[in-house]
């Protein structure tokens, strides 16, 4: 399976731990986005990386929550601290180019939990 | 800055009956548009996308939709849904320009029944 993979899909923290996604996108890929959903909301842009850069991160909350996407290895977003309200699904997509005009390719989701 | 509007937040609709989810846009610039379908507990799947040209856009399983630039809409239609059609759309908007994510509508569920 050349998809996007993410991992874990369902992760379970307690209130003040951390929560670390990862994100592998479709090979040959360099732009990866991550996504929220909550229920009945849709989906909401968190941010937008390239290769050891941030493209755009408008929809980051400014604190506790982070994104990487080294040279090697997947993309990874960070949640520190967390807190009930975290609780949601988190959506990787990846493009070959600027996402603009051409396919996203969305992974399965990480479902997080806080309890 | 641009935003999508899903009209319907569920439309329930019998099996081989025709189907119309509305999405209406606003943008101070040229954009591009999207539909996308999200089967239970999956990702996201590109149905069909308008950037340029023809403003009926044919996409997979049978969708099309049609840009309308006067009335800032890009609704999705099909003929005659079937049960496997059950899942969440996304409409989708991006401007285009070089750099900017896709902002998705809250979403519309299609219940198909028999």
């Amino acid at each position: 399976n050349a998809g996007v993979m993410q991992n874990p899909r369902h992760l379970v923290r307690r209130r003040g731990q951390e929560a670390r996604l990862r994100c592998s996108p479709v090979k040959g890929h360099s732009h990866v986005y991550w996504y929220r959903q909550l229920p009945e909301e849709g989906l909401k842009f968190m941010v937008y990386l390239q290769k050891e850069n941030i493209i755009d991160e408008s929809g980051m909350p400014k604190e506790r929550f982070s994104a990487e996407f080294p040279k090697e290895g997947p993309s990874i977003l960070r949640i520190q601290q967390v807190v009930r309200g975290d609780s949601a699904a988190y959506f990787c997509a990846s493009s070959q180019g600027q996402t603009n005009t051409g396919e996203l390719f969305f992974g399965e989701g990480s479902r997080l939990t806080v309890l | 800055a641009q935003s999508v509007t899903q009209l319907d937040s569920q439309v329930p609709v019998f099996e081989e009956a025709p189907v119309e989810l509305r999405c209406n846009y606003s943008s101070s610039v040229s954009v591009y548009l999207f539909w996308y379908v999200q089967y239970p507990n999956q990702g996201l799947q590109l149905l069909l996308k308008y950037l340029s040209g023809s403003t009926l856009v044919k996409g997979i399983n049978g969708f099309e939709a049609e840009f309308n630039k006067s009335q800032t809409s890009f609704h999705l239609r099909k003929p005659s849904v079937h049960i496997s059609d059950t899942a969440e759309y996304f409409c989708a908007v991006s401007h285009n320009q070089a750099g900017t994510a896709l902002i998705f509508g809250k979403g519309t569920t299609l219940s198909v029944s028999s």
